[in-house]
């Protein structure tokens, strides 16, 4: 069964915090992990990309996924305002054909308070 | 840098009536999707295309729904009878050829179409 948990929150952190948000996956044909933000009634903006287990670091954003333990995380250093914004994780498989929709977990809420 | 555009942004129509919404995909890119998303719930995926046909679809995805390239450079899903249950954000997104490992498959989202059937 195809399906991604995330925990809703909100998360209320304040400024300067490290954040960690996290998903946890059923399905062990996912591959490809993502994060994405999405503000209030605007689309999902990709932020990070990770395929297989481990680390991938961006700037003040570091995704880790654990493929043993169907973990996906996302880490925010030095949290901002601006940082406010549901994160919606994604999957996906591989079919071979590249057209695989993504599954996305329902998204947290985080808050980044001034 | 370039992106995936949508029209409408917003799509008031009566239950019955037939609507079709609009992308313009990132121009070198070769997949396309539509996906929705109802307030509160979770975005979820409708259907895929590529080399003008359908390659996936979803459960949500039944007769009522169609999707068209009817040019270079236009993306549209037509919802024949609407109903009111299909009030939600439409988002459109595109991406270029996959290859394995590679992150040149990440799918880019439009601002979305907030379609409200009354």
């Amino acid at each position: 069964q195809k399906e991604v948990e995330q925990d809703p929150g909100p998360l209320s952190v304040p400024e300067g915090a490290i954040v960690s948000l996290n998903c946890t996956y059923s399905n062990s044909a996912f591959q490809y992990f993502m994060w994405y933000r999405q503000y209030s009634r605007k689309g999902p903006e990709l932020l990070m990309y990770t395929y297989s287990s481990g680390n991938k670091e961006d700037g003040r954003f570091t995704a880790q996924v654990d493929k043993s333990s169907k973990y996906i995380s996302l880490f925010i250093r030095d949290s901002q305002p601006s940082d406010s914004a549901t994160y919606l994780c994604a999957t996906r498989g591989y079919s071979g054909g590249g057209a695989d929709g993504l599954t996305f977990g329902k998204g947290t809420h985080l808050i980044i308070q001034p | 840098e370039p992106e995936v555009t949508q029209t409408p942004s917003h799509q008031v129509t009566q239950m019955g009536q037939e609507v079709i919404l609009r992308c313009v995909p990132i121009s070198n890119h070769l997949y396309f999707y539509w996906y929705r998303q109802i307030l509160g719930q979770k975005v979820e995926f409708l259907v895929s295309f590529y080399n003008n046909e359908i390659s996936e679809k979803s459960e949500i995805f039944d007769d009522q729904f169609s999707v068209e390239r009817p040019d270079g450079s236009n993306f549209t899903l037509k919802i024949r009878s609407t109903k009111l249950e299909d009030s939600a954000m439409y988002f459109c997104a595109s991406s270029d050829i996959p290859m394995a490992s590679r992150s040149t498959d990440t799918q880019y989202f439009g601002p979305g179409t907030r379609l409200t059937v009354l």
